[in-house]
């Protein structure tokens, strides 16, 4: 299975509005909608963002959303802060009952 | 809240088995999806596998053929072997709890900190 598709690094200033996209195929993104985002600071183990493509864990601030269409999912953080910068990664179950990352996505807050 | 604690030996030779284990409080792992997940350095996260309490297991394909999990429910423990190894099976390997029903799909909700596996003769 092929790593789903993410951008390298989004950047943007404080306060403003980022999307990281995650590009799949009808195996996995596009075929169902268990697609979850997690984010990643240095040195620590991931934490989970969104899940069934657009559902919050509690605690998890309102400005990070999630959507999907088609084959491709999106995060997007609204009011940028400068603690959200980190890594972020997409993952999405497949079609053969196994899971599959996206390469992740560098958040730099400028 | 469940913890999740990685330990197995830091170092393995080339075309050794890796062998980890995965102790788990606060949880039982008779429930949810048991979930293996590694990342080299600097790189991307890599999903190798889970095990679901009845011992059915889902493996990465590509690392289908020298992956096995196994359950200890006594211990309350679920274990990972990665046999024949190379350099590239080199990575900071997570042991997590992933959760699955209907209504919220599947993912993975807990992770522990993660225990470095260096190949090196």
């Amino acid at each position: 299975q092929s790593a789903l598709s993410q951008p390298a690094s989004v950047s943007g200033s404080p306060g403003q509005s980022i999307t990281i996209s995650c590009s799949g195929t009808s195996g996995d993104v596009g075929g169902y909608n268990y697609v979850s985002w997690y984010q990643q600071n240095p040195g620590k183990a991931p934490k989970l963002l969104i899940y069934k493509v657009s559902d919050r864990p509690s605690g998890v601030p309102d400005r990070f959303s999630g959507s999907k269409s088609g084959t491709t999912a999106s995060l997007t953080i609204s009011g940028l802060q400068a603690e959200d910068e980190a890594d972020y990664y997409c993952c999405s179950f497949t079609s053969i009952s196994t899971l599959v990352f996206g390469g992740g996505t560098k958040v730099t807050v400028l | 809240q469940v913890q999740l604690q990685e330990s197995g030996p830091g170092l393995v030779k080339p075309a050794e088995t890796l062998s980890l284990t995965c102790t788990v409080s606060g949880g039982s792992v008779t429930r949810d999806y048991w979930n293996w997940i590694r990342q080299p350095a600097g790189g991307q996260l890599e999903w190798i596998g889970r095990i679901y309490s009845t011992a059915t297991t889902n493996y990465n394909p590509s690392l289908k053929s020298r992956v096995t999990m196994s359950l200890d429910t006594s211990k309350n423990q679920f274990s990972l072997r990665l046999s024949a190894v190379t350099p590239a099976d080199a990575a900071l390997y997570y042991c997590a709890r992933g959760h699955y029903d209907v209504m919220t799909g599947y993912y993975i909700n807990s992770w522990g900190p993660g225990t470095v596996v260096t190949v090196s003769s």
